[in-house]
């Protein structure tokens, strides 16, 4: 089975502080998918990055970063210099090609909120 | 063009009522899928369309019946419904579903359902 955890359930700062929500998955298979979406007070889920179990590679896109390490089974996702905009529930998620339909396993969601 | 479009944006509904949810994508899409979100939780899977044929359905109540007309279109009908049905409803596609190589699924902005 697979499982991710969010262990933050909401976090508050103050606009240009960095803000780093955790994420921590569990799966046996070896194939894996790791994906961010970022859901707004509109509701729209936003996809914002997919990374696969062979990549290890940080990635830097804009404000936003993300750290992949295979090792302790973690994919946290760093917002740089905050806006309010950011404000929003963050999750995590992870599918696998054995998963049947590629099903997404979501975490319980970070919800993040920025002030001015 | 990323994206996902979902009608309507809100709904309210009587336990007798019927209606339907509609949800379309322009992207080329082979797999659509519903979720239901309840009030700070994830998204749960109901439904996933693969080459307009049902290929999951995660044993979701028949009061729900879902519909795939074309490979564009994926409708949710609604009939006998519960307050506890009451939720924000997702729609989402993706270019296949169920392959080796996981695809990115892109969501819709939801129908917010209220059933009184």
């Amino acid at each position: 089975a697979q499982k991710v955890t969010q262990a933050q359930t909401e976090i508050s700062v103050v606009e240009k502080e960095d803000v780093t929500l955790d994420c921590v998955y569990e799966t046996r298979d070896t194939t894996y998918y790791l994906f961010w979406y970022k859901q707004p007070p509109s509701g729209e889920l936003v996809f914002l990055i997919r990374r696969n179990s062979f990549d290890e590679q940080n990635e830097i896109s804009g404000r936003y970063s993300w750290n992949f390490q295979k090792s302790t089974s973690s994919f946290n996702f760093t917002i740089t210099a905050s806006q309010v905009v950011d404000s929003a529930v963050y999750f995590c998620a992870l599918t696998s090609p054995e998963a049947a339909g590629n099903k997404l396993t979501f975490g319980g969601g970070t919800r993040v909120l920025v002030k001015p | 063009d990323t994206e996902v479009t979902q009608t309507p944006k809100h709904l309210v509904m009587g336990m007798t009522n019927k209606k339907s949810l509609k949800c379309e994508q322009h992207m080329g899409h082979r797999a659509m899928y519903w979720y239901k979100q309840k009030a700070k939780k994830p998204p749960e899977l109901m439904f996933v369309y693969s080459y307009e044929k049902l290929s999951i359905n995660e044993s979701v109540p028949s009061r729900f019946s879902p519909e795939c007309p074309n490979s564009s279109l994926l409708n949710l009908h609604l009939h006998a419904l519960q307050p506890e049905d009451s939720a924000l409803y997702l729609c989402a596609s993706s270019r296949t579903s169920g392959g080796r190589t996981p695809p990115t699924q892109f969501f819709g902005p939801g129908t917010r359902l209220t059933v009184l």
